[in-house]
């Protein structure tokens, strides 16, 4: 069974810390690994990752994948309350669909 | 104003009653997704349909099924059948059902409750 394993399962800190989410799965035709971000309801798209090493950056949030590894990792830099969700990682495989994570939670205090 | 809508967005329903949640998107996508999401859980893959009238099912379809008469419309029903049908279903669209890289865009969702 194709698994996606998201640690840590969730998170509490403080504003202005930098946090790093863990995502690693299992192989099958590999195609993409996505990074989404849910607040209250419907996930929001970050990132999505094809080659090994190749860091994707959006203003404080950043992720880079292993191939080699398989894991990717979600960098999130200075962080604010508003940053606060809980963030899915997402491995696409030989066909369009996605076999998702639990998410890691995350919680930034004021 | 382009996207997808669910709709209602809280669904109330007695044990034993069938109910269609609606899904609707004006982005001119393909494929279409259902998922569901358990308090701690992630997404889980109920049904999903790459092109008009064709569908296949997902992780947990039981208890579920579908339609896709449209390409803009991707109704679920919730059946009697389905064990545990309290939770958070979301509805998801991607641009072409073949495409190589597939990011999918999600609807606000429906949380459906089972009394």
């Amino acid at each position: 069974e194709d698994k996606v394993v998201q640690s840590p399962l969730s998170l509490v800190v403080h504003e202005g810390d930098t946090v790093t989410l863990n995502c690693s799965y299992e192989v099958t035709n590999f195609r993409s690994l996505l990074w989404y971000k849910q607040e209250k309801k419907a996930p929001t798209f970050l990132f999505m990752l094809t080659s090994s090493g190749i860091e994707k950056k959006s203003g404080r949030l950043s992720s880079i994948l292993d191939k080699k590894e398989l894991f990717s990792i979600l960098n999130i830099t200075a962080t604010q309350t508003g940053d606060s969700a809980v963030y899915l990682c997402a491995r696409q495989g030989g066909s369009e669909k996605l076999v998702f994570g639990k998410g890691t939670k995350l919680t930034v205090n004021p | 104003d382009g996207g997808i809508t669910q709709s209602p967005k809280y669904l109330f329903r007695k044990e034993g009653q069938n109910v269609t949640l609606s899904c609707e998107q004006n982005l001119n996508h393909d494929a279409m997704y259902w998922y569901r999401q358990d308090p701690g859980q992630g997404l889980r893959l109920i049904y999903y349909s790459q092109i008009v009238n064709d569908f296949q099912k997902g992780d947990i379809a039981e208890g579920y099924s579908v339609s896709r008469e449209k390409k803009e419309s991707f109704p679920l029903t919730v059946t009697s059948a389905q064990k545990n049908p309290t939770a958070f279903y979301l509805c998801a669209s991607s641009i072409a059902a073949l495409s190589l890289y597939n990011e999918q865009f999600f609807g606000p969702g429906t949380r459906l409750t089972v009394l």
